[in-house]
């Protein structure tokens, strides 16, 4: 059974950093992986989509990185504003006919100004 | 292009009552997802909607059930509630690839159950 674990569960930095949010997963057999973003009161935001035969997806400020052989993936947020707190979760597409997304639980990231 | 939306925002049952929960996809999306998110389980798949056919679902009873319409809006019927059940119910919709391609999600509807 996939599990899906996202470390740390809360992250306080400084603006203008450049900070590294952690997803790791027990099954390498993946379809894709994909990043979200929630803010208090709303609903998701997808942020990046990595298929199973991509190693990185990059968007903005934003880059996503994907070894499914070791089960892990990293979202680098570059020079990090007050705008980015929210919470990311990252979610595991399964492999096989029943595709559904497995999700972490997610880091709740806040930005200092 | 207006986004997901979803009726109603809140909603206050009793256990045992039944609630339906409504949801319209971004015009163009064949494709509707539909999650469970709770403090304890966190996000949880339900079930997904193509083409008005349940193509892939989640782990989730009987009680929990679905529809799509043929101009891709989506139902959720849950009966029997249970006090487990208070949650944020989210819907996404996602263009023909269906929901392994990029999902945009609504707001959700709030579920308390009483």
């Amino acid at each position: 059974k996939q599990e899906v674990t996202q470390i740390p569960a809360a992250l306080s930095v400084p603006e203008g950093e450049n900070l590294v949010l952690n997803c790791s997963f027990t099954d390498s057999a993946i379809y894709n992986l994909q990043w979200f973003r929630q803010d208090p009161g709303k609903g998701l935001t997808s942020l990046l989509l990595i298929q199973s035969s991509q190693r990185e997806q990059t968007s903005g400020r934003l880059n996503a990185s994907l070894d499914k052989s070791s089960g892990r993936s990293t979202l680098y947020i570059a020079a990090s504003q007050p705008g980015d707190s929210a919470t990311y979760l990252c979610a595991v597409g399964s492999s096989g006919s029943n595709y559904q997304l497995i999700w972490g639980a997610g880091t709740k990231l806040i930005i200092k100004p | 292009k207006a986004g997901v939306t979803q009726t109603p925002r809140y909603l206050i049952k009793t256990r045992g009552q039944q609630v339906t929960l409504s949801c319209s996809p971004i015009s163009g999306h064949r494709s509707v997802s539909w999650y469970q998110q709770t403090p304890g389980q966190g996000l949880q798949f339900l079930f997904e909607y193509f083409s008005e056919t349940q193509r892939n679902k989640g782990n989730f009873p009987g009680r929990f059930s679905g529809r799509q319409f043929s101009n891709s809006r989506s139902e959720m019927n849950v009966s029997t509630l249970e006090l487990g059940d208070s949650a944020l119910y989210l819907c996404a919709s996602s263009p023909s690839g269906g929901a392994r391609d990029t999902q945009y999600f609504g707001p959700g509807t709030r579920l308390t159950v009483l």
